[in-house]
């Protein structure tokens, strides 16, 4: 089975902090997705990578960054937090052809105080 | 840009009926897929089924079937048997079709479905 693990469940943290959220998969999986959850808005994409090193721009990029420097290592970096990232933060990953399955991870909740 | 609209934020059902969750789904695209997610309370998001477009068959997963409607954009998901455990929000998903890179998801709002004794 696909695992994609997150290193946190919940998480809280100050206003102004630089935050890491991590996400692995173990299975040698090409591309990678970090999408925000928030309630009456469902998911929206942050940022995905589709090779290491490699990233690109989803639908709300603004104010966070990603690495990537290993292929089952996806991190999403929020600079400066605030309040308004406070949100549920999934991360996925699928095989490498376009349209494959994505497989999620349980997700981080994240309290910005 | 691609957007998906589910217009029933709640629905109810009693255990052992059948329920339908609407999506229907705006692209210009003509090769794609779409995706039927499914997450419990635990929060761990899982697929329950996955169309084609160019698959004029419905696609079935044991209890799960859609009904697509390439023409009037329409993808609803229907759980036969409903089961406690089916309790959860469920999330309609388009993908466009490409090659080389992964594309995302884009999401509709979600369903919040409560199965009841």
């Amino acid at each position: 089975d696909v695992k994609v693990t997150q290193s946190s469940r919940y998480l809280v943290k100050r206003t102004g902090e630089k935050v890491f959220l991590e996400c692995v998969q173990d299975m040698d999986h090409e591309n990678m997705f970090w999408y925000r959850q928030d309630p009456g808005l469902g998911l929206r994409l942050i940022y995905f990578s589709y090779d290491v090193k490699m990233k690109e721009k989803g639908d709300i990029p603004e104010g966070y960054s990603v690495s990537r420097e290993k292929k089952e290592r996806f991190s999403l970096i929020l600079e400066s937090a605030s309040t308004n990232q406070t949100s549920m933060y999934l991360c996925a990953s699928s095989l490498g052809y376009g349209t494959d399955t994505q497989y999620f991870g349980p997700g981080t909740r994240l309290t910005v105080l | 840009a691609q957007t998906v609209t589910q217009s029933q934020p709640e629905m109810s059902v009693q255990e052992a009926e059948t329920v339908t969750l609407s999506c229907t789904y705006d692209t210009s695209e003509s090769n794609y897929y779409l995706f039927w997610y499914k997450q419990p309370p635990s929060r761990q998001m899982i697929l329950v089924i996955r169309q084609e477009a160019y698959k004029q068959q419905n696609a079935t997963e044991n209890r799960f079937s859609v009904n697509f409607q390439k023409a009037a954009k329409s993808f609803s998901l229907k759980i036969s048997d409903s089961q406690l455990g089916d309790t959860a929000m469920y999330f309609c998903a388009f993908m466009k079709h490409a090659m080389g890179s992964g594309y995302a998801l884009n999401f509709g709002k979600g369903t919040s479905l409560l199965v009841t004794p």
